[in-house]
């Protein structure tokens, strides 16, 4: 079984620019999350994909969007970066369909530096 | 307004004794309440979970408890052991279930 695998390991960008984070889910699971971790803090949930489609967002601003592919893999875009976008993004898959107790379990996180 | 808080950044204990890892939330729409281990380099791995319609689960060395009243998990390990030296999180979801919301995480020292 393979786990959830995310790329590139660290990234370093400029504030302006524009990042794609990749991120494939465990073998068997059809959604995919995604998560904010700033140092020091506990991941907060940027959004979730299931079927292709946004289901669920949290609070975070329209710059940050994501994609699924048919494959459940998925990406996480943010454009106009700023300062504050250093983080390290963490991704989950999970099968859908078990209700609230479907668990997520995590790839080991893209860390990004923006300058 | 954080709705899950882990109020001790850090925890030291000796290899062998209990640890004892608290998590308080507000939200009383939470429902469903998970842990999470996290080693350096890594991502939180998925340790054990819980249901609002219990107040115990056990698996292992590992058991969370529940008092829903007091809007309080704890995690016991028992024994404590050096190699669960990691930071641990509390999870929590409501009955949406789309996402988790964690709180700051607690760093448990484990000394031999």
């Amino acid at each position: 079984e393979t786990g959830v695998t995310q790329s590139p390991t660290h990234l370093i960008k400029t504030r302006g620019q524009q990042v794609t984070l990749r991120c494939s889910s465990q073998s068997g699971h059809n959604t995919v999350s995604w998560y904010q971790q700033a140092l020091g803090q506990g991941p907060q949930f940027i959004f979730q994909y299931y079927r292709e489609e946004e289901n669920g967002r949290g609070n975070f601003p329209p710059r940050f969007s994501g994609l699924q592919f048919p494959n459940y893999s998925s990406e996480l875009n943010v454009n106009a970066l700023e300062l504050d976008d250093s983080a390290l993004y963490l991704c989950a898959s999970s099968l859908h369909g078990q209700g609230r107790t479907d668990t997520q379990y995590f790839g080991p996180g893209t860390r990004l530096t923006v300058l | 307004d954080q709705q899950v808080k882990q109020n001790s950044p850090s925890l030291s204990v000796q290899e062998g004794r209990i640890s004892i890892l608290n998590c308080d939330y507000t939200n009383s729409m939470f429902d469903y309440f998970l842990w999470y281990k996290k080693y350096p380099a890594e991502g939180p791995t998925f340790l054990i979970s819980i249901s609002s319609i219990k107040d115990k689960n056990e698996d292992g060395r590992f058991t969370v408890f529940l008092n829903k009243s007091a809007k309080h998990l704890s995690l016991h390990i028992v024994p404590s052991q050096p190699g669960d030296s990691a930071v641990y999180f509390c999870a929590a979801k409501d009955n949406a279930g789309n996402m988790l919301t964690f709180g700051g995480g607690t760093r448990l020292m484990v000394k031999p």
